[in-house]
């Protein structure tokens, strides 16, 4: 069966620190890759996304993301983070030929001032 | 342009009855989707529906089944509850399907007694 694996539940830094949340699916197949953000109070929105081309893509909020489809993985990294990026971040991936969304179960990141 | 919007907010029910939650797709989306969110856990994919047909299911049961009228809004039905369908439901739309960004709603709140 398809999974998502985030290692890090829980991650502290402290403001200005760089960030880096690891991903892994299993899928031998064509994957869309997403990260999705939920900041305390709001909804799940977006931050990124992989569809094909650059592996190497940029979010919003300074957020980019690392393909490796050798590794399977699609880490998101961040190189300073604010307080106001403390959130639950989820990894999520769809086969490009199936209907189905797996996400992993999430990584709380808290920033301290 | 109107969010995506979920109804109840919280529904306490007891084991063995149904219910139904709703869910209003932001304007123009022609997909929705449910989620199951278990505390701790990330969304866990129920199904899709596409233009008012079911379009891809996760690892759910037959009682959970659901609905999508012309306007595009949607109906996920629970039947025969059980303790562990205690979680919170996520809506989310999309246009055309999966692969693309999904706008997700606040959720429903479900407790099973």
């Amino acid at each position: 069966a398809q999974s998502v694996s985030q290692h890090n539940h829980h991650v502290i830094l402290s403001e200005a620190a760089s960030l880096e949340l690891g991903c892994n699916y299993s899928y031998g197949g064509t994957v869309n890759l997403f990260w999705y953000v939920q900041y305390p109070g709001q909804h799940l929105q977006l931050l990124l996304k992989y569809f094909s081309g650059d592996p190497l893509v940029k979010g919003i909020k300074g957020f980019e993301a690392e393909f490796i489809k050798s590794k399977f993985s699609f880490n998101l990294r961040k190189p300073s983070v604010q307080w106001s990026d403390t959130a639950e971040y989820f990894c999520a991936v769809t086969p490009v030929t199936g209907n189905q969304f797996y996400f992993g179960t999430g990584t709380s990141l808290t920033v301290i001032p | 342009e109107t969010g995506v919007t979920q109804s109840p907010t919280h529904l306490i029910k007891t084991r063995g009855q149904q219910v139904t939650l709703r869910c209003s797709s932001q304007s123009g989306h022609n997909t929705v989707s449910w989620y199951q969110q278990a505390l701790g856990q990330g969304p866990q994919f129920i199904f899709q529906y596409y233009r008012e047909e079911e379009n891809g299911r996760g690892n759910f049961p037959p009682r959970f089944s659901g609905l999508q009228f012309p306007n595009y809004s949607s109906e996920l039905n629970v039947n025969a509850l059980e303790l562990d369908d205690s979680a919170l439901y996520l809506c989310a739309s999309s246009l055309e399907g999966l692969g693309n960004e999904q706008f997700f709603g606040p959720g429903t709140r479900l407790t099973v007694l």
